[in-house]
């Protein structure tokens, strides 16, 4: 069935350098690629997503990069602040029939002072 | 708009009692979904539906029942707790308006449920 591969599952860095965090899906028809945040004890909230139409999407210090050939997407934070310490969440939404969202299982960004 | 919202926040239930988690939305949206999220891990689909009156298993439902008979609503039954069931819930709701669109998903609060 569908999946979705996080990398890594933890991830440390310091103050102001850049992180990425990168996603691998197996179902090429897979077409809405979203990344969600979750703050300690808080909900996942969307910060970010991106169609398969598109190869970029930059908001702010945030972007995620599609490529559709290889099946992987990533997402990038630069000028990392200690309010990015999270755990980072993508998802692929397949397009053969289901409505479920896959999730990967999670990164947690630690951003130290 | 409150978005989705979630009922109770926190619940200690005993071995063998029966609760149900409330969720509503009033963003109108068709497709609404049931989280379990164990402590340091990821999201785990129990239930989902794609309207009024349709229902279907996620990839842990044994132990949960649901309903959907509104579009607002979403209750999560739980019969006979186990302590396997330990967990945060979150419900979800996103709109879906083709079958190539597909569409944000918003986060309840969740509910913290903890089965002695």
């Amino acid at each position: 069935g569908e999946n979705v591969e996080q990398h890594p599952s933890t991830l440390s860095v310091q103050e102001g350098d850049s992180a990425v965090i990168k996603c691998t899906y197996s179902d090429s028809a897979s077409n809405y690629f979203p990344w969600y945040k979750q703050e300690l004890g808080k909900r996942p909230q969307l910060i970010i997503d991106i169609r398969s139409n598109v190869g970029e999407k930059k908001d702010q210090r945030i972007a995620v990069t599609l490529n559709k050939t290889a099946k992987h997407f990533s997402l990038h934070i630069t000028e990392t602040q200690p309010e990015d310490s999270a755990v980072y969440f993508c998802a692929a939404i397949p397009t053969s029939g289901t409505y479920k969202y896959i999730f990967g299982t999670g990164t947690r960004l630690k951003v130290l002072a | 708009n409150a978005g989705v919202t979630q009922t109770p926040k926190f619940r200690i239930l005993k071995i063998g009692q029966s609760m149900t988690l409330q969720c509503a939305q009033d963003m109108n949206h068709n497709y609404m979904y049931w989280y379990r999220q164990d402590p340091g891990m990821g999201l785990k689909l129990i239930y989902y539906s794609v309207g009024a009156g349709i229902t279907d298993k996620g990839e842990v439902p044994n132990g949960y029942n649901v309903s959907r008979s509104t579009t607002e609503d979403f209750p999560l039954r739980l019969e006979l707790a186990a302590p396997s069931q330990t967990s945060v819930y979150f419900c979800a709701s996103s709109h879906r308006v083709a079958v190539s669109s597909y569409n944000e998903q918003f986060f309840g609060p969740g509910t913290r449920l903890t089965v002695l």
